[in-house]
Order: structure tokens, then sequence, then C-alpha cells
């Protein structure tokens, strides 16, 4: 059984600074996503990485996944208000594939 | 933007009834899934559906499930006697193809089974 460990389970920082939201695993992804999902909503996609050692940028946020395909990290510089919510990450063992396991869940909160 | 549309967004049923919970994926997209939250748990897979059949389905779609897709617009989950633990948001998600197309997911259906 694949497990994807998501840390910290609980962020809470400072409208402004910066934070790193990471995703483990023991076992290999052909490809790895990260979604936001707001209460009451389905997940959303942010990106998808794919090769290892690949960095994607979306504005404040910077995607990376590990040389191995185990792990994976979001950071966001500048932190805003707008950034709270829940960031899950989800591998998949095949790439296309989207039988998906899901992270345990990241609830970031900036404060204002 | 075009979205996945599931209804209802909440079911409330009694333990042994059967539930139908109904999705209109996005109309171009081929490939077709649900996934199920337990209320503070992980997003897990339930199953997939490409071309009119199952693809691949985890060890939680057991025989009390099953999937359709009845016409060109709707994909059904039907839960045939449903159990207490059976209670979750249902996701339905779709994609265009295969690779990287991005999955879309729908806002879910609360099932409440009492």
């Amino acid at each position: 059984t694949q497990l994807l460990e998501q840390s910290p389970q609980f962020l809470s920082i400072q409208e402004g600074e910066n934070l790193t939201v990471y995703c483990n695993s023991s076992s290999v992804f052909s490809s790895l996503q990260w979604y936001r999902q707001e209460p009451g909503e389905g997940p959303v996609l942010l990106v998808t990485v794919v090769t290892g050692g690949e960095v994607k940028k979306l504005k404040r946020l910077t995607f990376q996944f590990g040389d191995a395909r185990k792990d994976s990290s979001l950071h966001i510089t500048a932190a805003q208000t707008g950034d709270t919510g829940l960031y899950l990450c989800a591998g998949a063992s095949n790439f296309g594939n989207e039988k998906l396991t899901f992270g345990t869940g990241t609830r970031l909160t900036i404060i204002p | 933007e075009p979205e996945v549309t599931q209804t209802p967004s909440h079911q409330v049923t009694q333990m042994g009834q059967e539930v139908i919970l109904r999705c209109v994926p996005i109309s171009n997209h081929l490939y077709f899934y649900w996934y199920r939250q337990i209320l503070g748990q992980k997003v897990e897979f339930l199953v997939s559906f490409y071309n009119n059949e199952i693809s691949e389905k985890s060890e939680i779609f057991d025989d009390q499930f099953s999937v359709e897709r009845p016409d060109g617009s709707n994909f059904t989950l039907k839960i045939r006697s449903t159990k207490l633990e059976d209670s979750a948001m249902y996701f339905c998600a779709s994609k265009r193809t295969g690779g990287e197309s991005p999955l879309h997911f729908g806002n879910g259906t609360r099932l409440t089974v009492t």
C-alpha cells in the first residue's frame, strides 16, 4: 500500500512570511499532483510534477518533485490571506492513470 | 469554465437502503472517477471508468458498489445496501484524455447513512 505523509498537518503563520509544506513517501510515484481544497468543495488541481528533480512555479508557489520521485514540497513566498486553505498532495503510480493516492493534507492559515 | 456537477449536494438515507449519486462530467471528457472522503480522513480512490467499462477499482469498491454511464452525460455511483460506514463525501472527477490532462473534481455529495 502506498502512503503519502504530509507535514505539517496544521500551519499558522503571519501574512508576508514564507512557508514550506512537505509530502513524503517510501514509494516511487510516476507523477505527483498538488491540490487545494476549500470547505464544501472538491480538490482543485494546482500543478502536476512528473520528472525527478522537476521544479514548477505558479506565481508565489514553487513545487518541487524529489530526485527519487518519492517526495515533493510546496513553498509559498510572502504568504497572503488568500492562501489559507487545505493543501493536498496526491501521487499516481502510473502516469496519466488517476488512481491517486492522496496525502493526509496540510491545513494552512495565514494570519493578517 | 466547464465544471463537474454533482447532485444531490447532501443525501441522507437509512442503513440498508440503496442510493444513487449522480455526476455530470465535463462534456468532452473521456475518463471518469469516483473518490470518497470520510470525515477527517484522506481522499480515497474508489473506481475509474473509461470506454464504458471499469478500468480499475479499489478494495473499497466491493459488490455493493456499481457505476454506470447510462447516457452521454451522466455518470452514476450506486450503493446497493448502505452501511453506516459508507457515510462520507463522494467526489466525482473527470479528465479529457490520459497523460497530463488535468483531473477536474466536482464539489461532492455528502452521504449520511443513519
